[in-house]
């Protein structure tokens, strides 16, 4: 089956770490998303790819690294700089930008500091 | 800016009554609209969609006119079910930008 998928789902990050997201879709889409997630606060995008070897921040890039290397792949590195992490992070991508109407969404990673 | 602003829950509704969740917008151009559901444990899912002003979208029994003279977007069923219980978005989205999302509306659907 196509679709996205996000691991892990539940992470726990120590003070002063860095942890990666994983996040793999074989839709062949070019577009890749990630999304923040906050109660009462919906979604607001970190970072977005249109396409291999680039990305662009979104509102709340800082704290926040990306990379592109691969199309199915769009990992999403959260560091020592982003002060409050805990967070629910969704990745989500669409066939490309001007066709990104209909965003596919994986099931999301728990991120909590310990 | 582009953004959405949508009724505040939860919501809490018996089987197979009406619903209602409200969203608004506020874009410069032309927006499309959406409306993703997220069921529990799971990434959002798109619902339905309306690209011009007085388009209806629907899609398993929901429902949303895109109403430009009041900039609204709501969100309709005419019977819930408890498999309907889950979290909604108001979404909107102006020429080829990024999608921006409401805060989400938790249903809760009791038998």
């Amino acid at each position: 089956d196509g679709g996205i998928t996000q691991s892990p789902k539940y992470l726990f990050r120590k003070e002063g770490q860095n942890v990666t997201l994983s996040c793999e879709q074989n839709l062949n889409h070019d577009a890749m998303y990630w999304y923040r997630q906050d109660p009462g606060q919906g979604l607001r995008l970190i970072y977005y790819s249109q396409i291999v070897n680039d990305f662009q921040k979104g509102d709340i890039a800082e704290g926040y690294s990306v990379s592109r290397e691969k199309k199915e792949s769009f990992p999403l590195t959260v560091t020592s700089a982003q002060k409050n992490p805990t967070a629910f992070y969704l990745c989500a991508s669409s066939i490309d930008m001007i066709r990104g109407e209909k965003l596919f969404f994986g099931s999301g990673t728990q991120l909590s500091v310990l | 800016g582009n953004s959405v602003t949508q009724m505040e829950g939860p919501v809490t509704l018996s089987e197979e009554a009406f619903l209602t969740i409200n969203c608004t917008y506020t874009a410069t151009g032309y927006p499309s609209l959406f409306w993703y559901v997220q069921y529990p444990g799971e990434g959002l899912q798109l619902l339905l969609k309306a690209t011009k002003a007085d388009d209806k979208g629907s899609n398993k029994g929901f429902e949303a006119t895109y109403r430009k003279e009041t900039t609204s977007f709501h969100l309709e069923k005419g019977s819930v079910q408890v498999s309907d219980s889950a979290v909604y978005f108001c979404a909107l989205r102006v020429n080829n930008n990024d999608m921006r999302f409401g805060a989400g509306t938790r249903l809760t659907v009791k038998p």
